[in-house]
């Protein structure tokens, strides 16, 4: 099965900056995914990350708070902006690396965000 | 609105015994199930897929669906300690819809 690293495990930032969380895959992959999973709460999908044009954001998330970029088959990014307490979160993106219809996602070790 | 629901527990079980976790969906035309589990502190991991009606076993492990019900279990046989986690049902057609997840507890 693929290894999904990201990066950064955790961080701790300030108020109104931005942090850019990066997925990384070590094979190609189909599809790619990133959830947020709040203190205590289940995981909830921000958006699809698209190789080569803009993502797909579910409802509630937008581009200009968490834009997404994946410029090939194993890479991607999220980036969370303007950031207030309500963003810490644990960061988890997912990937798909069988075939589309069985969609089977497996999950990168996350990214724990401490908003101050 | 689609929805995942399942019971939040703590379900609690002796080790040995059999641990059953129940989720119900409200959106008729998914096609993939699936159940995670979630260590404290970790990422989920998946464990087991069913497509189709019926019982699919994997080890210890037993998950059943029925799309007329809308309703999926899983069964975890002779339960170890090490199986205490959080149980997250997953549903979808392409994207997955969580549930909230099942804190299960095996006591030695």
């Amino acid at each position: 099965s693929a290894v999904i690293s990201q990066k950064p495990s955790r961080d701790i930032c300030q108020r109104g900056t931005s942090l850019t969380i990066q997925c990384q895959v070590d094979s190609q992959v189909t599809m790619m995914f990133w959830y947020r999973q709040q203190p205590g709460q289940s995981l909830t999908l921000i958006a699809t990350a698209n190789q080569g044009s803009e993502a797909t954001y579910e409802s509630g998330f937008v581009i200009d708070k968490f834009p997404i970029s994946r410029p090939n088959l194993t890479f991607s990014t999220l980036t969370v902006s303007n950031m207030s307490p309500e963003d810490s979160s644990i960061y988890l993106c997912s990937v798909v690396t069988g075939e589309v219809s069985y969609n089977e996602q497996f999950f990168g070790p996350g990214t724990r965000l401490t908003v101050l | 609105q689609k929805e995942v629901e399942q019971n939040s527990g703590p379900l609690s079980v002796p080790e040995g015994a059999i641990a059953s976790l129940n989720c119900t969906y409200s959106d008729r035309v998914s096609q993939s199930f699936f159940w995670y589990r979630q260590y404290s502190g970790k990422s989920p991991e998946l464990i087991m897929s069913i497509y189709s009606n019926g019982d699919k076993e994997d080890g210890r492990f037993t998950a059943q669906l029925n799309k007329a019900s809308q309703y999926v279990s899983l069964l975890i046989r002779d339960s170890q300690p090490s199986d205490s986690a959080t149980y997250l049902c997953a549903v979808g057609g392409g994207k997955l819809i969580f549930g909230q997840g099942t804190e299960l507890s095996v006591k030695p």
